[in-house]
């Protein structure tokens, strides 16, 4: 089982809707959870980070965060033609301060 | 404010032929990283420095070599490149904080033929 694991997608969302995405982690003692954006042939950049269970809300994006359930998503609303891109999610894990990254949903949003 | 930056840009080797990719930041970070990306996977992290003096090996160390020459500097190094290192190369920094956000380089596209 990998440590975080993400639906490599393509997620195809129309301009406008709710887009979803989901991540699932295995260590129990994960302290903190980020979401980077990449855009093709660029680095990746901060947008999100969360750490207590709930949602956490910045503008059009919302992180939620179970840790019951080993769960974190990232939800963007109103999505835009410039939200099309990769999304990492990333994992601090109860040791060291080395983050663990998942392999990235593609999303793509439709006119 | 250049925040982490990378040199080289792109890099082309031959197998066996060394070179060291070189990164900095000017945002007083305690902790740097070296990762690789590949087509259709995450990033992987190749070594870290959680502090100046400190560096540790990452989950795909082998065929590299690391010095954190100073606060702002960590370098990477490929003594003898093969075509498997072929790969995106990002270095990143973080403050050491509890959250640990980090703060990605442009990047070093290197080929091995």
């Amino acid at each position: 089982q990998k440590e975080v694991e993400q639906n490599s997608g393509p997620l195809s969302v129309p301009e406008g809707a709710i887009a979803s995405l989901n991540c699932t982690y295995s260590d129990r003692g994960s302290q903190s959870f980020f979401w980077y954006r990449q855009y093709s042939g660029k680095s990746p950049e901060l947008i999100m980070f969360i750490y207590s269970n709930g949602d956490k809300e910045d503008g059009r994006f919302t992180a939620q965060l179970n840790k019951a359930s080993q769960y974190v998503s990232l939800l963007i609303r109103d999505s835009q033609p410039s939200d099309s891109a990769t999304y990492l999610c990333a994992v601090k894990g109860s040791s060291a301060s080395k983050i663990i990254f998942g392999s990235g949903t593609r999303l793509s949003i439709r006119p | 404010n250049a925040g982490v930056t990378q040199t080289p840009k792109f890099q082309v080797l031959k197998t066996g032929q060394s070179m060291t990719l070189q990164c900095a930041q000017d945002m007083n970070h305690n902790s740097m990283y070296w990762y690789r990306q590949d087509p259709g996977m995450g990033l992987r992290l190749i070594y870290y420095s959680a502090s100046e003096g400190t560096t540790d090996k990452g989950e795909v160390p082998n065929g590299y070599n690391v010095s954190r020459l100073n606060k702002r500097e960590f370098s990477l190094r490929l003594e003898s490149a093969a075509p498997s290192q072929t790969s995106v190369y990002f270095c990143a920094s973080s403050v050491t904080s509890p959250y640990n956000e980090q703060f990605f380089g442009p990047g070093t596209r290197l080929t091995v033929l």
